[in-house]
Formats: C-alpha cells, structure tokens, sequence
C-alpha cells in the first residue's frame, strides 16, 4: 500500500469548513484513497473513499487531485464533534489478500468554538 | 443496526492468566481483523481472517491467537498474558471482493495485564 502523509494537527473554527490534506504521490492506479476518523480512543470510523472522481455523502466531501497524488478530505460545516484523529489511507479496494489497512499517525482535527 | 461488537470494553487480568477477548459481526463480513493501539505507534494488525478456518498473521502476532470457526466471530486469545500486551484492542469487519464501505470498527477493548 503507498505511504500517505498529512500535518500532524490543524484548528477550525466550529461552523466553518475543515480543509484535510493528505499527500499519496506513490499511489498505484487500482488503489483507492479511504478517510477513517477516530473519537478519542473509540474504534475507528469509515468517512468516505474514492478512486479519481471526487466524492460526497452525509458526512465529508473527497477531493481528489488530477494526478491522484494527493487529496483533500472536506467536513463543509464542522463542529465540535469533529473533533478526532483523521487518517487518510490508500489501499487497493476488494483484494483477496492480505487486506490490511495500514494506519499512520493521522492528523488531529480540533474544532474550536 | 449494522455492527461489530468486542467484549469486554475493559479487563484487568494478571500475568500468566488465559483470556479471550470475543468479537462478533451481524454484517455477513468475510473478513475479520484484530488491531492493538498503543501510543506512539498507532493501530497495528495483530491477526486477520479472510473466512472461516482462514486465518494469517498480521504485523504483531507474538503472544496471540485466533480462531475463525463461524463466520460471524473471530476471537483473540492471549494464553499467557504479559504486562506488554497491555494495550487498546480493535476488532474489525469487512466484506471482500467488491469495493467496499470500508471497515467497521469495533468499540475497543481495554487491557491492562499487571
């Protein structure tokens, strides 16, 4: 799985959007990029995933880069239960082997009132 | 609802003592997995399973054991527990094959060997 990297903390004030950058510049062209947040010690939790095209459900937006060599994990309106460790992961989606999600150090997301 | 349940959330145990932590998934997941969580070192793999009587190694497997009998559990076995395997424990479930939705975590377990 390639290495991702992302700033160890950021701030935001609580009702403005999180911006979430995570640089993967050796992804492979079958690896997806996955967003997990966890809530202080409690098990992680899915956001979102994508491939090249930018995504968007219920609870974050995924912005992908042209290159897909890095992108951009979006909470629009964020607030205080926002606040948790963000992790930005890229695997290869279904394989059949050895499907490990391999965890960095993440980013810490406080949401500020 | 959809999800993974671990048993206990918190265990105190003393050295040397067998214990089992149980995980349980209502999901039809094919995949199962156990993860530990330590300061400074992240979640780490520490066995998973890709179906029944299908289990492999993962990055920290010394001192654990699992089994994978009935789709739906997949348990962590310590059969002597040392004061390192003191940790946050995570059990995991995913279905294979398809792009997924990702992994659902369990709530944790917590242990503390003295």
């Amino acid at each position: 799985d390639a290495k991702t990297t992302q700033p160890p903390s950021m701030d935001c004030a609580e009702g403005r959007a999180a911006n979430l950058p995570c640089n993967h510049s050796t992804i492979s062209g079958n690896e997806y990029v996955y967003w997990y947040r966890q809530i202080h010690s409690q098990g992680p939790q899915y956001i979102i995933h994508g491939l090249k095209n930018n995504e968007t459900n219920e609870m974050a937006s995924l912005i992908i880069t042209e290159d897909r060599k890095s992108s951009t994990l979006i909470l629009p309106h964020a607030t205080l239960r926002d606040t948790a460790v963000y992790y930005c992961i890229v695997r290869v989606a279904g394989e059949t082997s050895g499907s490990r999600l391999t965890f960095g150090e993440g980013t810490q997301l406080t949401v500020n009132p | 609802e959809a999800q993974v349940t671990q048993n206990p959330r918190y265990l105190i145990t003393v050295t040397g003592k067998k214990l089992t932590v149980t995980c349980s998934q209502n999901m039809n997941h094919e995949y199962m997995s156990w993860y530990r969580q330590d300061p400074g070192l992240g979640l780490r793999q520490i066995y998973y399973s890709m179906n029944v009587e299908v289990t492999d190694k993962g990055d920290v497997p010394e001192g654990y054991k699992v089994s994978r009998k009935e789709k739906r559990n997949f348990p962590l076995i310590l059969e002597s527990p040392s004061p390192n395997q003191t940790s946050l424990y995570f059990c995991a479930s995913s279905p294979i094959g398809r792009v997924s939705y990702g992994y659902t975590f369990g709530s944790g377990t917590r242990l503390t060997v003295v």
